[in-house]
């Protein structure tokens, strides 16, 4: 089975600080990996998504992953953190079923981030 | 451009009572559809995921239950809520396979009471 392990519950930076959520899978396959933003009372917001090709992922926000297999990580990084940037972030791993048309998603169990002035 | 709708956006609602949260998707056919729910402090928890109408599958055994009577509505219910119902509840959507990821709605904010 697919799991996700998001190091760190709490994530705090200041204002124009580095931010990096570390995300790492356990997959027997090459997996599909996300990372989404949820704001408070809001869905969950796609941030940017690793399939196939480049393994440095660039998504919205200024935000952008690098997929590295040998470490089994998709962290998420940018390099200068914004106060609009505060939200819950949650890494994914998706293993696609050949056998179904189900695509499963397994989330970790989110990262809350929180950007001082 | 496809879009997903979640209602209503919040609900109180005593113990006992039932429930029925609807989503539907726009500008899609045949999607994979999903409930999740919210706890504070349990992350995401998949309930039911369906893969066409009529197919719903449960994940977690619960007061809750699930229907898909069309190819992109997808409903909650329950005939009686317990306040451990209480929670953030999601509906998403993907294409064949969850390839592109999931495509979350906004959101239901239920407190039993």
């Amino acid at each position: 089975a697919q799991s996700v392990t998001q190091l760190g519950s709490h994530v705090s930076v200041s204002e124009g600080a580095l931010v990096l959520l570390r995300c790492n899978y356990s997959s027997s396959v090459p997996p599909y990996l996300f990372w989404y933003v949820q704001y408070p009372n809001q869905g969950l917001q796609l941030l940017l998504k690793y399939t196939t090709g480049a393994t440095l992922v660039k998504g919205i926000n200024g935000f952008e992953a690098e997929f590295k297999k040998s470490e089994t990580s998709f962290h998420l990084t940018k390099p200068s953190a914004h106060m609009s940037d505060a939200a819950e972030y949650f890494c994914a791993v998706s293993v696609p079923d050949r056998g179904s048309t189900l695509g499963r998603l397994y989330f970790g169990r989110g990262t809350q981030l929180t950007v001082w002035p | 451009s496809q879009t997903i709708h979640q209602w209503p956006a919040t609900l109180v609602q005593p113990v006992g009572s039932p429930l029925s949260l609807e989503c539907t998707v726009e500008g899609t056919s045949n999607p994979n559809l999903y409930w999740y729910r919210q706890a504070a402090g349990r992350g995401l928890q998949l309930l039911f995921y369906s893969v066409g109408i009529g197919q719903i599958s449960s994940e977690v055994p619960q007061n809750l239950s699930a229907s898909r009577p069309q190819d992109r509505q997808f409903i909650l219910s329950s005939k009686k809520l317990l306040l451990s119902d209480s929670g953030f509840y999601l509906c998403a959507w993907s294409g064949l396979q969850g390839y592109g990821g999931y495509t979350f709605g906004s959101g239901t904010r239920l407190t039993v009471v």
